[in-house]
């Protein structure tokens, strides 16, 4: 099992370019996650997906959009990125949408937004 | 303002020593996370606590939810250079989890 991949590692944008970040579990899991993580914030959670066919906003949501694909595939969308965006995204996936549930990560994409 | 704080936010120590973080909020969580992450990497869960005052032991690490479920520690007993990381708490808020800033965490040999 791969666990939880993401593409690509790293990424360089100029503003208002704009760009899907992939992620996939091979977890068969329901719940799926983007967070961003910058110095001294933790991790903020952008979207999230409960189960396949549904998506919900997260703490910072403005400039994203998401598509959860099918049960495996949850991806990331900057339209028009900005320099705010310059961030590690994380992509996580649980068994369920309970909280005392595991999440587990993938290994992030580091962007940069010039 | 973090929903979640954590303390100290950078802790160098030597190999042998131990160690408390600490991870500390207003609001009451129904569960508390734990997650260790190392450079270049994702979050990989620690422990779970769930009830109130609850104490749980993974080797040399020991994990307390406070009695009221509004703060957690850590503590690591005889620190090793492969305990360094950022160490994470996150609180369950609804279907999610609020993470805090973290505990960056050096042990030298």
């Amino acid at each position: 099992n791969a666990g939880v991949t993401q593409t690509p590692k790293f990424q360089v944008l100029k503003t208002g370019q704009s760009m899907t970040l992939q992620c996939a579990q091979d977890m068969n899991h329901n719940s799926m996650y983007w967070y961003r993580q910058d110095p001294g914030m933790g991790l903020r959670l952008i979207y999230y997906s409960a189960s396949e066919g549904t998506t919900d906003k997260g703490e910072v949501p403005n400039g994203y959009n998401v598509s959860r694909l099918n049960k495996r595939e949850f991806s990331l969308r900057l339209e028009s990125a900005a320099p705010s965006q310059t961030s590690v995204y994380f992509c996580a996936s649980s068994e369920a949408d309970r909280t005392s549930y595991e999440q587990y990560f993938g290994p992030g994409t580091r962007l940069t937004v010039t | 303002t973090q929903l979640l704080e954590q303390s100290p936010q950078f802790l160098s120590i030597q190999e042998g020593e131990n160690l408390t973080v600490y991870c500390n909020s207003s609001s009451v969580f129904s569960s508390l996370q734990w997650y260790r992450q190392e450079p270049g990497e994702g979050p990989v869960l620690l422990v779970t606590v769930v009830t109130g005052g609850e104490v749980k032991k993974l080797k040399r690490l020991t994990f307390q939810f406070g009695d009221a479920r509004k703060d957690s520690s850590l503590h690591i007993t005889a620190a090793q250079p492969g305990d360094t990381g950022l160490y994470l708490c996150a609180g369950a808020r609804g279907q999610n989890f609020v993470f805090g800033p973290g505990t960056r965490l050096s042990v030298l040999p």
